[in-house]
């Protein structure tokens, strides 16, 4: 139990572009995902919190209409990085909270690599 | 306000020896604590967590920790290190109750050697 995937697992795309990263809880209801950044050889940075139904909360410093965040429903989560740069090549990773497990710990996905070129 | 410091970005064990990575945390409320394993191009998975139970937590793996309020620290330990053990550990703390953001470590590169 306590899935969670994210799609793609990695991608490549040009200077300009948008690139959007799905986040899915598979088998438990996520009223709360994480997005988090990650640098070759260095720690998770959190990014944002994800609420579904409302917008997100970005911590100080990431920019929130370059990273879009939207938390469709229960189950899904989309981070798209808009007009990317080279700067914005990263490991993004997600997490999902199970509510129900009584100690509101996180799931993590397997990560996409983004590449941007 | 939370903050992790893992001591010791870089750790080398020989196989079958003990593990200790350390973790020490400051938190203004009471903690939650975990250990997390990454593999490389991987997501994190949880090894193990303390939530306020049970001081010696057991996880997976043959992984466990404890939690020592008095030095503020919840170190990573396993007595036996096997070549599957090599990943990156980080440690991370939230504050108990829901809608808390985990505040992770720099993490501990393992290494093990025969």
């Amino acid at each position: 139990g306590a899935v969670v995937s994210q799609h793609p697992s990695w991608v490549i795309c040009k200077s300009g572009t948008s690139v959007k990263i799905e986040c899915r809880s598979l088998d438990f209801q996520a009223t709360t995902m994480f997005w988090y950044r990650q640098f070759p050889k260095q720690s998770l940075m959190l990014m944002a919190t994800s609420n579904e139904g409302s917008k997100a909360t970005y911590e100080q410093g990431v920019e929130k209409d370059k990273f879009l965040i939207n938390h469709a429903s229960l189950t899904l989560s989309t981070l798209t990085v808009t007009s990317a740069h080279p700067e914005d090549s990263s490991f993004y990773i997600c997490s999902a909270r199970d509510w129900t497990s009584g100690a509101y710990e996180q799931y993590f996905g397997p990560g996409t690599r983004l590449t941007v070129t | 306000a939370q903050s992790v410091t893992q001591l010791g970005s870089h750790v080398s064990v020989s196989e079958g020896a003990l593990v200790l990575l350390r973790c020490n945390y400051s938190s203004s409320v009471p903690p939650y604590l975990f250990w997390y394993v990454q593999y490389p191009n991987q997501g994190l998975q949880l090894l193990l967590k303390y939530t306020s139970a049970a001081t010696l937590v057991k996880g997976i793996n043959g992984f466990e920790a404890e939690f020592k309020k008095s030095e503020t620290s919840f170190h990573l330990t396993k007595p036996s290190a096997h070549m599957s053990d090599a990943a990156e550990y980080f440690c991370a703390v939230s504050g108990q109750g829901g809608g808390n953001k985990l505040t992770f470590g720099t993490g501990t590169q393992l290494k093990v050697e025969l």
